[in-house]
């Protein structure tokens, strides 16, 4: 059975400073891995869509990083800002399942 | 704009009630999901249909019952057999087999009363 963990489980910084998420998985044979924002109360918007063959995506302020071998994905958010705040969900697509980590809330203070 | 609708954003059930939450799209995706999302946990499936007429159960079905009679929508009822049935609802769709990413609703919020 697939595991996705996220660590850490929350995260403050100060404006402008960079954001580093990170995530692993216990299943390396993944199809795709998906980095999604959840804001308090509402569904699940997708960041980024990396396929196993991939190595990173990008946009925007947005990098994530996908280490299918060793069962990580980073996702880096540059320069801060307030609207950030948010928790970052990861998750994982194999045998058509897809299987989600329990997410990092990160506040990014004024 | 194509997307996913749930209804209702607030659902509020007594003891031995069943209740319906909607779910319907317009991405003219093939699969559809329910999940559960509880604090602190990460999101749980509860059932999955990959086509219409047909659905599999997920990892925690027990107490919830779904059908896929049109591509565009999945509703899912939740039963008087469901003990703990307070949690944030989400359904999401995809391509068949997810390849492309999963589009998800903006969520029902259940809360027994």
């Amino acid at each position: 059975k697939q595991e996705v963990t996220q660590i850490p489980a929350a995260l403050s910084v100060p404006e402008g400073e960079n954001l580093v998420l990170n995530c692993s998985f216990t299943d390396s044979a993944i199809y795709n891995l998906q980095w999604f924002r959840q804001d308090p109360g509402k569904g699940l918007t997708s960041l980024l869509l990396i396929q196993s063959s991939q190595r990173e995506q990008t946009s925007g302020r947005l990098n994530a990083s996908l280490d299918k071998s060793s069962g990580r994905s980073t996702l880096y958010i540059a320069a801060s800002q307030p609207g950030d705040s948010a928790t970052y969900l990861c998750a994982v697509l194999n045998d058509y399942k897809l299987s989600f980590g329990a997410g990092t809330t990160v506040t990014v203070r004024a | 704009d194509g997307g996913i609708t749930q209804s209702p954003k607030y659902l509020f059930r007594k003891e031995g009630q069943n209740v319906t939450l909607s779910c319907e799209q317009n991405l003219n995706h093939d699969a559809m999901y329910w999940y559960r999302q509880d604090p602190g946990q990460g999101l749980r499936l509860i059932y999955y249909s990959q086509i219409v007429n047909d659905f599999q159960k997920g990892d925690i079905a027990e107490g919830y019952s779904v059908s896929r009679e049109k591509k565009e929508s999945f509703p899912l009822t939740v039963t008087s057999a469901q003990k703990n049935p307070t949690a944030f609802y989400l359904c999401a769709s995809s391509v068949t087999g997810g390849g492309y990413g999963y589009t998800f609703g903006s969520g029902t919020r259940l809360t027994v009363v």
